[in-house]
């Protein structure tokens, strides 16, 4: 069965500073990966998402991530950091199964501060 | 509407009351998803229904019971709750397309205290 771990429960960045969110990923075959963001309240919002091709992906709000096959990683970066960026990020890998609908497991989640 | 909205955003209830949590999607969608995000864990598949069939359980107590009628509702109803049941019920939609996978859209969720 696949897995996802985030080792950061907490990272906390200056505003305008750079950001890497890491992400490890276990799974057998090529995976789905995916980066979700979800505010206070709020649903997850898709930031991006991996299915092959190019293995540095482009986002919204500014975020990238670059999948290394070698090391089951999916690491989400941002240059430069904005104040409306806290909120908790999780990182998600799908199978598929070839037409059946399959559901996302995700990782615990990287809650991000940003400091002024 | 659009997106994928869910109703009610917050609900209280006992542990011998039923109640159900609604999710639409207003997206033309096929398949629609239950998941459940506690404190202390990661976000958790309840269940899956593909084209309105059921096609994942993912080990759900019973007194969770899901319903879809079609492909743009999906109910989740809840009778004799506990505590630890408390948590933030998020639906999601996607296409269902042959030949490749495509993601997921998120409601706001169902925030759910069981007292």
């Amino acid at each position: 069965a696949q897995s996802v771990t985030q080792p950061d429960i907490h990272i906390t960045v200056s505003e305008g500073a750079s950001l890497e969110l890491r992400c490890n990923y276990s799974y057998g075959a090529t995976p789905y990966l995916f980066w979700y963001v979800q505010s206070p309240g709020q649903g997850l919002q898709l930031l991006l998402k991996y299915f092959s091709g190019d293995t540095l992906v482009q986002g919204i709000k500014g975020f990238e991530a670059e999948f290394k096959r070698s090391q089951s990683s999916f690491n989400l970066r941002k240059p430069s950091v904005h104040w409306s960026d806290a909120a908790e990020y999780f990182c998600a890998v799908a199978t598929y199964s070839g037409g059946g609908a399959d559901g996302l497991t995700f990782g615990k989640g990287t809650h991000l501060i940003i400091q002024p | 509407e659009t997106g994928v909205t869910q109703t009610p955003r917050h609900l209280v209830m006992g542990m011998t009351n039923k109640k159900s949590l609604k999710c639409e999607q207003h997206l033309g969608h096929n398949a629609m998803y239950w998941y459940k995000q506690s404190a202390k864990k990661p976000l958790e598949l309840m269940f899956v229904y593909n084209f309105k069939e059921q096609t994942e359980n993912n080990s759900v107590p019973s007194r969770f019971s899901p319903e879809c009628p079609n492909s743009s509702h999906l109910f989740l109803h809840l009778h004799t709750l506990q505590p630890e049941d408390s948590a933030l019920y998020l639906c999601a939609s996607s296409q269902l397309t042959s030949g490749s996978y495509n993601e997921q859209f998120f409601g706001p969720g169902t925030r759910l205290t069981v007292l």
